[in-house]
């Protein structure tokens, strides 16, 4: 059983640029999470999100940042016009969400590690 | 907004020595995590923590969570080498939104 993945692992680019991440959950897990973390510091929640749908995006920037999770493919984290600011590791992490359940453990991918010039 | 504490955020120490990271966190909730990360990898699951008085030992690590006290703990007994890391607590809240401490950067020296 495949763990979470995550491409590309590491991504550069320039000032101004998008820069793209994509995050394919555990088979069997529907719900998926962003976090960012910049250096020496720890994991900040960004977004949570259902097939098709945003559930929590309070941690996300107002602007340049969105993140989808389409019917059919990975999820998707988007970084229009990006800026030194923004050079993190980028991790994403899924659940099979059962909150009802006595268990809500989110499994973490490899990160991308995003590095603007 | 919910904050989480970690301390220390360094900790050197040798070889088969005992220590406690602690993690402080300022809203109720009834579920705590641990996890490991190497540099430059993610992160590894290391204990869940559910309800209040909750132990669980693996290892050379013991984690155990007081939700009164809205306080967890991680032991390390005789420390190894390979145990070096950063650990980070994580505290469950709203159902999946999960708060980070800043990690604590251990280093265990020969």
């Amino acid at each position: 059983n495949a763990g979470v993945m995550q491409n590309p692992r590491h991504l550069v680019r320039r000032r101004g640029q998008e820069a793209r991440l994509r995050c394919s959950p555990m088979k069997g897990h529907s719900h998926v999470y962003w976090y960012r973390q910049l250096p020496e510091e720890g994991l900040k929640f960004m977004v949570y999100l259902q097939k098709e749908n945003i559930i929590d995006e309070s941690g996300m920037p107002k602007e340049r940042f969105s993140a989808e999770f389409p019917k059919e493919g990975p999820s998707i984290l988007r970084i229009q016009q990006v800026v030194r600011g923004d050079s993190a590791a980028y991790f994403c992490a899924s659940s099979i969400n059962d909150w009802t359940g006595p268990y809500n453990e989110q499994f973490f991918g490899p990160g991308t590690r995003l590095t603007v010039l | 907004e919910l904050k989480v504490e970690q301390n220390p955020l360094f900790l050197s120490m040798q070889e088969g020595k005992n220590y406690t990271i602690y993690c402080n966190y300022s809203t109720t909730s009834d579920r705590l995590y641990w996890y490991r990360q190497d540099p430059g990898k993610s992160l590894e699951s290391l204990f869940v923590l559910l309800s209040n008085g909750a132990v669980k030992q693996e290892g050379r690590l013991m984690a155990s969570l007081d939700t009164k006290a809205r306080l967890s703990t991680l032991h390390i007994t005789a420390a190894v080498h390979d145990l070096s890391a950063t650990y980070f607590c994580a505290v469950g809240y709203n159902f999946n939104k999960f708060y980070f401490g800043s990690g604590t950067k251990l280093n265990v020296k020969p």
